[in-house]
């Protein structure tokens, strides 16, 4: 089945601990991408990735890190979380950038 | 810079009554558009693409260039349908979501 796959699907943590969210698609898309998804404000980028070893910023990167070192997986790393990064947040893949996305299931995320 | 609205966070309507969620974009050419939805504790998923001119679930969408709008329209809404609705413009490398309408429909 086609999909992609987020781990964990919850998630609480404390301020500072380091925490990686995983994001795997067997799809053979090239571009994968995160968003976090925040009351009011609706589904905003953190970072995408055209292809492997090609990663960019999106709107809101500050806090986060990406790396794409193969092509099914896109992992999302807080070096050091803050309680404003409390959020729900969402993987998707692509064929090519624009599209019709697939999205994870989500992470809730509560740092606290 | 490129920008999706969706004026309205919530729409509420009673089983059967015609629905239109608004999306309105600024971009300049021809631009792709998608209505994804989610259901609730449920991914986003799509329901339909502005290129492809098909009805899903009873839902179409009609680009509007000189109105620079891409409404999503249902003539009867069904309970099954309360959800939240997101118009999205692929631009620059990355999609652009507005911030979404959540449909109430009620019984």
């Amino acid at each position: 089945e086609a999909q992609v796959t987020q781990n964990p699907r919850y998630l609480i943590t404390v301020t500072g601990k380091k925490l990686t969210v995983t994001c795997s698609q067997n799809m053979n898309h090239e571009y994968m991408s995160w968003y976090r998804q925040d009351p009011g404000l609706g589904l905003r980028q953190i970072y995408y990735s055209m292809n492997v070893e090609v990663t960019d910023k999106g709107d809101v990167p500050e806090g986060y890190k990406v790396s794409r070192k193969e092509k099914r997986n896109f992992p999302l790393i807080l070096e050091s979380p803050s309680p404003n990064q409390t959020s729900l947040y969402f993987c998707a893949s692509s064929r090519v950038w624009n599209t019709e996305a697939f999205f994870g299931q989500g992470t809730r995320l509560t740092v606290v | 810079a490129q920008r999706v609205t969706q004026p309205e966070k919530l729409l509420s309507v009673f089983k059967g009554a015609p629905v239109e969620l608004k999306c309105n974009y600024s971009y300049s050419g021809s631009p792709e558009l998608f209505w994804y939805v989610q259901y609730s504790r449920q991914r986003l998923q799509l329901l339909l693409r502005h290129i492809s001119r098909e009805s899903i679930k009873g839902f179409t969408a009609d680009l509007n260039k000189g109105e620079t709008s891409f409404h999503l329209k249902k003539p009867f809404a069904q309970e099954e349908d309360s959800a939240m609705y997101y118009c999205a413009l692929p631009q620059g490398g990355k999609l652009i979501f507005g911030q979404g309408t959540e449909l109430s429909v009620k019984p």
